[in-house]
């Protein structure tokens, strides 16, 4: 596609619920990443995909998240017994990859999470 | 661990100005650094990419520097139209990693 696409755009859920977030990167875009964003704050890295794998998860907060890529393409991230602390914006970006000469990343425009 | 400031928090001009926006980090072992632009509700555009082997990128009436040694770089906009307001975020991109670190932002409004 022409841009990184999040969907959906909001979600509100109550305490304890399960939630899935999705991720269509770029076409050919081989790095996907999760950022989490706070109200006031800047994103906080979460994980990065190169192809299906997960590379570096050093970000998950906790057990509750997970996060896949099966096919190398779209991502999800789900998480388990929500909690309010979990209420942010979920930023998903994608790249070529490392080693490819172009470092930039593309972000989407958001999921907006509320737990209530 | 990597630590990215951004100073002021938030800033408000009149049309017309050129200002200079703040970035400092605390480990100079970076790749590169990226600022980025947040409208409300929205993701980020990203808007200038200086590795750390450049001084400075530009594009348009954005002009970004980088002073590795010292931890710092700038953001310039010349000529500041009502349509620049928007949160500006610095990113940085350590060594060896493929995340990005980010500042908490400087909330910038340009008033016609």
């Amino acid at each position: 596609g022409a841009g990184v696409s999040q969907t959906p755009s909001n979600k509100v859920t109550e305490k304890g619920k399960y939630v899935e977030l999705r991720c269509d990167p770029i076409s050919g875009h081989t790095a996907l990443y999760w950022y989490r964003q706070s109200l006031g704050q800047g994103p906080e890295f979460l994980i990065y995909f190169q192809g299906t794998g997960a590379a570096d998860d050093s970000g998950l907060p906790n057990d509750r998240f997970f996060a896949v890529r099966p096919e190398g393409s779209v991502s999800t991230l789900k998480i388990q017994r929500t909690e309010r602390g979990d209420s942010a914006v979920y930023l998903c970006a994608s790249s070529l990859g490392p080693g490819t000469g172009v470092e930039g990343y593309t972000f989407g425009s958001g999921t907006r999470l509320t737990v209530v | 661990k990597q630590e990215v400031t951004q100073i002021p928090a938030a800033l408000s001009v009149p049309e017309g100005e050129n200002l200079v926006l703040n970035c400092s980090f605390t480990d100079s072992a970076i790749y590169n650094l990226q600022w980025f632009r947040q409208d409300p509700g929205k993701g980020l555009t990203s808007l200038l990419l200086i590795q750390s082997s450049q001084r400075e990128q530009t594009s348009g009436r954005l002009n970004a520097s980088l002073d590795k040694s010292s931890g710092r770089s700038t953001l310039y906009i010349a000529a500041s139209q009502p349509g620049d307001s928007a949160t500006y975020l610095c990113a940085v991109r350590q060594g060896g990693s493929e995340k990005l670190v980010f500042g908490k932002g400087t909330k910038l409004t340009v008033n016609p």
